[in-house]
């Protein structure tokens, strides 16, 4: 059974740092990798999909990394701002149709 | 991005009468859509799979009775909450999933209970 995990579970940083997210999951034969934001209270937006046969997409500010062999996916975040404070969440695809497993996320803090 | 909306956003129901969310795919055809369940603080838990014109698949532990599933078209899901109690409160998001690739999710539903 596929588990993700997410570490660290919070994180607070100074604005303008450079940040990574961590995600690590155990069975390495996935479909593809998406991360997600979300906000208090809001639904999730799509930050990245990183399909298995890719190692990186890049949006902005945001790189996302992908070792399908040591199970692991990083989310690097450049120049932090206060705007970037959400919760992070890391979910695996182990196929096309099915249900993403989610890892419960990083809640992120930048200080101005 | 695809689109996924979801209705209300909000919606607060006396304890035992029922209540229905609405997830709608809106620039793309969704044969599957998911129900997810989040508690405060927590992440997302996979409450049913919806598929368009046969029955859904529920998690274990979740009464298929108490939350009905209907998926009548390939643009449409939703979710009852039937005779509804406190405990039920929470926050209901659905997700579609654009040419078995990337998921999108519905805005979300705060549903309180009182």
């Amino acid at each position: 059974k596929q588990e993700v995990t997410q570490i660290p579970a919070a994180l607070s940083v100074p604005e303008g740092e450079n940040l990574v997210l961590n995600c690590s999951f155990t069975d390495s034969a996935i479909y593809n990798l998406q991360w997600f934001r979300q906000d208090p209270g809001k639904g999730l937006t799509s930050l990245l999909l990183i399909q298995s046969s890719q190692r990186e997409q890049t949006s902005g500010r945001l790189n996302a990394s992908l070792d399908k062999s040591s199970g692991r996916s990083t989310l690097y975040i450049a120049a932090s701002q206060p705007g970037d404070s959400a919760t992070y969440l890391c979910a695996v695809g182990v196929s096309g149709n099915t249900p993403l497993v989610f890892g419960k996320g990083t809640r992120l803090s930048v200080i101005a | 991005g695809a689109v996924v909306s979801q209705h209300p956003s909000r919606v607060i129901c006396k304890s035992g009468t029922s209540v229905k969310i609405e997830c709608r795919s809106l620039d793309f055809q969704a044969t599957t859509m998911f129900w997810y369940r989040q508690f405060p603080k927590k992440s997302l838990m996979l409450m049913a799979t919806s598929n368009e014109g046969s029955k859904a698949t529920y998690e274990q532990g979740v009464e298929k009775d108490k939350f009905l599933i209907n998926h009548a078209s390939l643009t449409l899901s939703t979710l009852t909450v039937t005779s509804a109690h406190p405990e039920d409160s929470s926050f209901y998001i659905c997700s579609a999933r654009q040419a078995n690739t990337e998921a999108f999710f519905g805005q979300g539903t705060r549903l309180t209970v009182v």
